[in-house]
């Protein structure tokens, strides 16, 4: 199966903007989902698709796509937000198999 | 909105067979065009994709797991469930049943004698 790769951990200053980065095979041809989990809680959807958010997530987050790297910026970063963030997309392999990212710690200085 | 709700045994003995089942609420798993899929987290570590199914009834599975797993779909019931056989304790982990927007709350799943 394919694999995700993302940095273990990333900083960012309270209101500032971070970016979080997967790259992929499979990303050259499928978007990215992007999940967000805060400690003892299930993940929760952040962005979806070319660059949607569900109903209930701060405009701040925003997705993009290049090659076979996608991103989720964080656009004025909020306390809030220090979490655990994971990307997910399809397997290459062209079946309806998924594969998450390793994951990326946001700490919010 | 759909709420997912997993449930089963929290502690189970090696080399037996790990079974879960996720209630649907909210909405019906007959009529969704999306997956419902188990993930699950071992202590401490990342997602890892365990499979899903599709109202049709397709399955797909990880391919480092597939030997050892089932998902199948009650619709009377509105369920979906989870079995993984020879089991060991590196399959305990926190288990979520999930589609792509809604998650359960996750349950723990110790493999100890």
């Amino acid at each position: 199966s394919s694999e995700l790769t993302q940095d273990p951990a990333v900083s960012v200053a309270l209101g500032q903007t971070v970016r979080i980065t997967c790259q992929g095979d499979s990303l050259r041809s499928y978007y990215a989902s992007w999940y967000q989990q805060k400690p003892g809680q299930a993940p929760v959807l952040v962005i979806y698709g070319k660059n949607n958010r569900p109903s209930g997530i701060p405009d701040r987050f925003s997705g993009s796509s290049s090659g076979n790297t996608a991103s989720l910026t964080i656009t004025g970063a909020q306390a809030e937000d220090e979490a655990d963030y994971y990307c997910n997309s399809r397997d290459s392999s062209g079946n309806l198999l998924y594969v998450f990212g390793t994951g990326t710690k946001v700490t919010v200085l | 909105q759909l709420q997912l709700q997993e449930s089963g045994p929290g502690l189970v003995k090696p080399s037996e067979t790990l079974s879960l089942t996720c209630t649907v609420s909210g909405g019906s798993i007959s009529s969704s065009s999306y997956y419902w899929g188990w993930i699950r987290q071992p202590p401490g570590k990342g997602l890892e994709w365990i499979g899903s199914i599709y109202y049709s009834g397709s399955t797909y599975y990880n391919p480092s797991l597939k030997s050892r797993v089932t998902i199948s779909v009650d619709t009377s019931k509105n369920q979906f469930s989870l079995k993984l056989s020879s089991v060991t304790a590196a399959d305990t982990a926190v288990y979520y049943c999930a589609t792509p927007t809604y998650w359960g709350q996750g349950t723990l799943v110790t493999v100890s004698s």
